[in-house]
């Protein structure tokens, strides 16, 4: 399987569960990212790892926990969610390094917050 | 910081009609710069790029070219069809290697 994978595609939850978004990519990169698109809003870049490693948390609360065991899988683990974080997520990879190459996007997971 | 600005939407048009998606952005160096359309219910998908000033990048009838001098990339498209509606996002990587993006562009093309 190539490009960027994201499951499940729809999820909908309570806002006592816990559950957990994965995305995993079969390119190569070594870079990462978790998104949200809500409805009306601008693309919110929330997380980024670089080989692993996390570069970049744009004040997303804690509620939302990111996990990148390895370069190729990346997970985002929701709790105690609030009904606005209804939204679509977005998985991205790209090769860090190499400006002039483009990032590739998962399908997203479109979330529900009930 | 890197920034880029797109014109709000949505643009309606009908079907032949010329497009244009005005585009222009801020950063420190040279970046690459590149378009993506996303169709309903799913991700970004790369649409074309040009990683040096007075490239042209095209796909798919649509094209845009790197203006350095007034740090912008408009897309265009001669004729446009149903099929093109679509949200088309703008962006760039420069400096710090993140893609930045531009708000989104919703194009409605009726028939």
């Amino acid at each position: 399987e190539t490009g960027v994978t994201q499951t499940p595609r729809h999820l909908v939850m309570g806002m006592t569960n816990k559950k957990s978004l994965k995305c995993e990519q079969h390119l190569g990169h070594n870079a990462m990212y978790w998104y949200k698109q809500s409805a009306k809003k601008p693309l919110e870049l929330m997380f980024v790892y670089n080989f692993k490693e996390q570069t970049e948390n744009n004040s997303v609360p804690s509620r939302f926990s990111p996990e990148c065991p390895n370069s190729s899988h990346l997970f985002l683990h929701l709790h105690t969610l609030q009904p606005e974080d209804s939204a679509l997520y977005l998985c991205a990879s790209s090769q860090m390094e190499v400006v002039n190459t483009e990032a590739f996007f998962g399908q997203g997971t479109r979330l529900t917050v009930v | 910081g890197d920034s880029v600005t797109q014109m709000e939407g949505p643009v309606t048009l009908s079907e032949e009609a010329f497009l244009t998606i005005n585009c222009t952005y801020t950063a420190t160096g040279y970046p690459s710069l590149f378009w993506y359309v996303q169709y309903p219910g799913e991700g970004l998908q790369l649409l074309l790029k040009a990683t040096k000033a007075d490239d042209k990048g095209s796909n798919k009838g649509f094209e845009a070219t790197y203006r350095k001098e007034t740090t912008s990339f408009h897309l265009e498209k001669g004729s446009v069809q149903v099929s093109d509606s679509a949200v088309y996002f703008c962006a760039l990587r420069g400096g710090s290697y993140i893609p930045t993006f531009g708000r989104g562009t919703s194009l409605i093309v009726h028939p």
